[in-house]
């Protein structure tokens, strides 16, 4: 079984529709999750941090961290057509001297105006 | 524009050339990172810097050699490539210890061996 487990897609959603993007991971170390954006050809740029459970809300992204079940999700609401990427999630263990992101295949999202 | 600066954007090299990609932060940053990334997958782990000593190498081989100068470069000497060794190389830095923030990526080289 792979640490961190992400559908690849391709996902295809209309303009305004809410994007539901999942992992899940096997290792119950790992306590930051990071959800990054790519676009093609560019490299990730980091949307969402969160550090143990919860959920985190910027604008129109939220990430929700569920521990018990190791699973993380992100939402995107009024998805907008520059939303169109390659969405990783992410995550290490503690921090100190552990430095290694373990990534998730990464899932492809195209938002159709 | 990204905070982590890679240069050059674009290079192209053959099999026996001597090049050497650069990566540049100001954010005060004392953990860095070179990945590999191709196409269609994640990016994989290859060095982590941490105050400027290699403190990860994950089992690279030897025609890569990273270099960091000081707090804010970190350099990757390329020689003896292979085409497979064609990929987007991404730099990457971070906090050390304490709460880990996440990373800041830079844009990358996209490297083509012929």
């Amino acid at each position: 079984q792979k640490e961190v487990e992400q559908d690849p897609g391709p996902l295809s959603v209309p303009e305004g529709a809410i994007v539901s993007l999942n992992c899940t991971y096997s290792n119950s170390a790992f306590q930051y999750f990071m959800w990054y954006r790519q676009y093609s050809r560019k490299g990730p740029e980091l949307l969402m941090y969160t550090y143990s459970s919860g959920n985190k809300e910027d604008g129109r992204f939220t990430a929700q961290v569920d521990k018990s079940s190791k699973y993380i999700s992100l939402f995107i609401r009024d998805s907008q057509p520059s939303d169109s990427a390659t969405y990783l999630c992410a995550m290490s263990k503690s921090g100190g001297s552990n430095y290694k992101l373990t990534f998730g295949k990464g899932t492809l999202l195209t938002v159709n105006p | 524009d990204t905070e982590v600066t890679q240069t050059p954007k674009h290079l192209v090299m053959g099999m026996t050339n001597k090049k050497s990609l650069k990566c540049e932060q100001h954010m005060g940053h004392r953990a860095m990172y070179w990945y590999k990334q191709k196409a269609k997958k994640p990016p994989e782990l290859m060095f982590v810097y941490s105050y400027e000593k290699l403190s990860i190498n994950e089992s690279v081989p030897s025609r890569f050699s990273p270099e960091c100068p000081n707090s804010s470069l970190l350099n990757l000497h390329l020689h003896a490539l292979q085409p497979e060794d064609s990929a987007l190389y991404l730099c990457a830095s971070s906090q050390v210890g304490g709460n880990n923030y996440g990373y800041t990526f830079g844009s990358g080289t996209r490297l083509t061996v012929v």
